[in-house]
């Protein structure tokens, strides 16, 4: 069974470009997550999708960034434009449609903004 | 809002020597607790978790950890580590059906 997966790997962008990054969870993953780790912080929840629904969008940083999940499969997390603060680790992971089941971690996206 | 307490940031040790790393969590709910491990390179993977039950859970690769309600805790332990434990080690309280991670332990090993 193919893991979570997430595109791309690494992206260095300017400041004030936009910067598009795909995840696609287990197949069969109703529920799908994206957190982010910035350098020397922890890692922490941005929101959370069930299907193709937003069940929790609170850890947003601000409406720079807009998640979607079309047709309840993949999910794209696009920032515009990008400010320095936004590099850091992109992660996305999913769990079964049971509340309370294991995340699964992709192996996230790398993001430096110059 | 729940948050971890992860200490010691930095653990160098020598293969065969012992490690424990501390969780410490704060949240009303019940308490679900992880330890995720991402080696060089690789992405996160869970190490063990606990939802109820016994409070002693094994995990992969010789890890374990104990859960102590009375303290807040959710230490990692493993008597003997080798070369290839060498990782960043995570621990995490899931509420409202998000995790909740501690800065993480970057634990190297020498050979």
């Amino acid at each position: 069974e193919a893991g979570v997966t997430q595109f791309p790997s690494h992206s260095v962008i300017e400041k004030g470009q936009t910067v598009t990054l795909r995840c696609d969870p287990i197949s069969g993953h109703d529920n799908l997550y994206w957190y982010r780790r910035v350098m020397g912080k922890e890692i922490k929840f941005l929101l959370h999708f069930v299907k193709e629904s937003k069940q929790d969008e609170s850890g947003m940083p601000n409406n720079r960034f807009l998640a979607e999940r079309t047709g309840g499969t993949y999910s794209t997390l696009k920032v515009q434009p990008a400010e320095l603060e936004d590099s850091g680790v992109y992660f996305c992971a999913s769990s079964q449609e049971k509340v309370g089941e294991t995340q699964y971690f992709g192996p996230g996206t790398r993001l430096l903004v110059l | 809002a729940q948050s971890v307490s992860q200490h010691n940031h930095h653990v160098i040790l020598s293969e065969a020597a012992s490690l424990e790393l501390g969780c410490n969590y704060s949240y009303g709910g019940t308490v679900n607790l992880f330890w995720y491990v991402q080696y060089p390179g690789q992405h996160l993977q869970l190490l063990l978790k606990y939802f109820s039950g016994d409070p002693l859970v094994k995990g992969i690769k010789g890890f374990e950890a104990e859960f102590i309600k009375s303290k807040f805790s959710f230490n990692l332990r493993k008597p003997s580590v080798q070369w290839s434990d060498t990782a960043e080690y995570f621990c995490a309280v899931r509420g409202n059906n998000r995790l909740a991670f501690g800065k993480g332990n970057q634990v190297v090993v020498i050979p």
